[in-house]
């Protein structure tokens, strides 16, 4: 049962344009939701997260929406970088769970000059 | 580079094999986590330790077990090896162990099953 679904495998884009990465959930006791971004060889690195408590959080580049009624999440990188291809992981969590984070099954950015 | 350490970085063992995989935290992280990522699938939870204590439990098979030291390294053993176990193997760690501390992961351990 795959509670966090990114349904999109690969994504490619131009630098310079958006890039919106989806993820959807379907355990409405996700109340903590992450982005982690991976480069082949390494382990994941974080890059964004927010709380069900709000509705979007910034940072830099980086923009997550959090849509709860719809159990739905987006990343939005402006402008796209040739730095940014990697594959990217969105993540959830429960209070109550330890911590415990669910993972997607990624989307590959590729993004072109 | 995250802070956490993992040894080692590649594992080639043959089935039914028994290995360990190290994982060092990063300072001041009292929180350790194991995740398992098969090919083209997400990284799955296997098990948190908080400071020595097991906090929770994943989809972690009987034939795998870990710890975590009093000095907060963890090894995670596996035993009876198949070849469905190749895998990535990754550690992370967090401040403490609630929902809402990003967790930094450590480059991983690639084992291969033959």
């Amino acid at each position: 049962d795959q509670q966090v679904k990114q349904n999109s495998p690969s994504l490619s884009v131009q630098e310079g344009r958006i890039s919106i990465l989806n993820c959807d959930y379907t355990n409405s006791m996700f109340d903590y939701f992450l982005w982690y971004k991976k480069y082949p060889a390494e382990g994941p690195t974080f890059l964004i997260s927010i709380s069900s408590i709000k509705d979007k959080n910034e940072d830099g580049r980086f923009t997550v929406f959090l849509n709860k009624s719809a159990k739905h999440l987006s990343l939005h990188i402006v402008p796209s970088q040739p730095g940014d291809s990697a594959v990217y992981f969105c993540a959830a969590s429960a209070t109550g769970t330890a911590s415990k984070l669910t993972f997607g099954t990624g989307t590959r950015l590729q993004v072109t000059l | 580079d995250s802070g956490v350490t993992q040894t080692p970085k590649h594992l080639i063992t043959a089935t039914g094999q028994r290995v360990t995989l190290r994982c060092s935290p990063r300072s001041g992280d009292l929180s350790v986590y194991w995740y398992q990522q098969s090919l083209d699938q997400g990284l799955q939870f296997l098990i948190q330790y908080y400071n020595g204590e097991e906090r929770a439990k994943g989809n972690i098979l009987e034939r795998f077990s870990a710890q975590q030291f009093p000095d907060l390294h963890s090894e995670l053993n596996l035993s009876s090896l198949e070849l469905g176990d190749s895998a990535l193997y990754f550690c992370a760690s967090s401040v403490v162990g609630n929902s809402y501390n990003e967790q930094f992961f450590g480059p991983g351990t690639r084992l291969t099953v033959l």
